[in-house]
């Protein structure tokens, strides 16, 4: 069975664009989850997404956007993009969208801003 | 604020041997608690999970013990092997907040020498 996965693997984009990050979660999976991991330390929450619906917002400024689609596949966007938004970005899913699910991640998509 | 944790603490040990990598959490809150595995240029892996209403959990080579008077987690890892090197990395899952709100630690870097 495919795990989560997530497009593309690497990226490299310059001070001032916009970037489109896609994950698509486990078969059967109805929640996903947006992680920012910046090197050296670990994962830090962003956003959750149930049913299409936002369910969670970590502390990050309204440059990063996300929706859900009706199939659970999901983006997170990321505009006027910073050097420091340069870091590994994860995306989790799980079954129900409750609390005390196991979250799996996917391989991540590595930012580098320019 | 918190350091920027470039550099993570580290244990080293022999191939064959027991280790044990620790975890402090912040909020007495919290009520569910993931151990994550975490090999160069891969998302986390889950290893293993256990609740507040318990102090212990076993897995395959894997135990978990939790202390909620001193807010402190351990994963204990048996007969380690060169495959158990990686970034280890406790999670705690709050109960307020959205199921996607995972608090990570810093991590530790566990090298496993042959």
């Amino acid at each position: 069975d495919a795990g989560v996965t997530q497009s593309p693997t690497h990226l490299i984009k310059t001070r001032g664009q916009h970037v489109t990050l896609r994950c698509s979660p486990i078969s059967g999976h109805k929640s996903v989850s947006w992680y920012q991991q910046v090197l050296g330390q670990g994962p830090q929450f962003i956003f959750q997404y149930y049913e299409k619906e936002e369910r969670g917002r970590g502390n990050f400024p309204d440059r990063f956007s996300a929706r859900q689609f009706p199939n659970y596949s999901s983006e997170l966007n990321v505009n006027a993009l910073l050097l420091g938004d340069s870091a590994l970005y994860l995306c989790a899913s799980s079954p129900g969208g409750v609390r005390g699910e196991t979250q799996y991640f996917g391989p991540g998509t590595r930012l580098l801003v320019l | 604020g918190e350091s920027v944790g470039l550099h993570l603490p580290t244990l080293s040990v022999q191939e064959g041997d027991n280790s044990i990598i620790n975890c402090a959490y912040s909020n007495s809150a919290s009520d569910y608690f993931i151990w994550y595995k975490q090999e160069s240029g891969k998302g986390p892996q889950f290893i293993i999970d256990i609740r507040s209403n318990m102090d212990k959990r076993q897995g395959q080579r894997v135990t978990v013990l939790l202390n909620k008077t001193v807010k402190h987690l351990s994963l204990q890892i048996a007969a380690t092997q060169p495959g158990d090197s990686a970034v280890y990395f406790c999670a705690e899952n709050r109960s307020e907040g959205s199921q996607g709100n995972l608090i990570f630690g810093k991590g530790t870097k566990l090298s496993v020498k042959p």
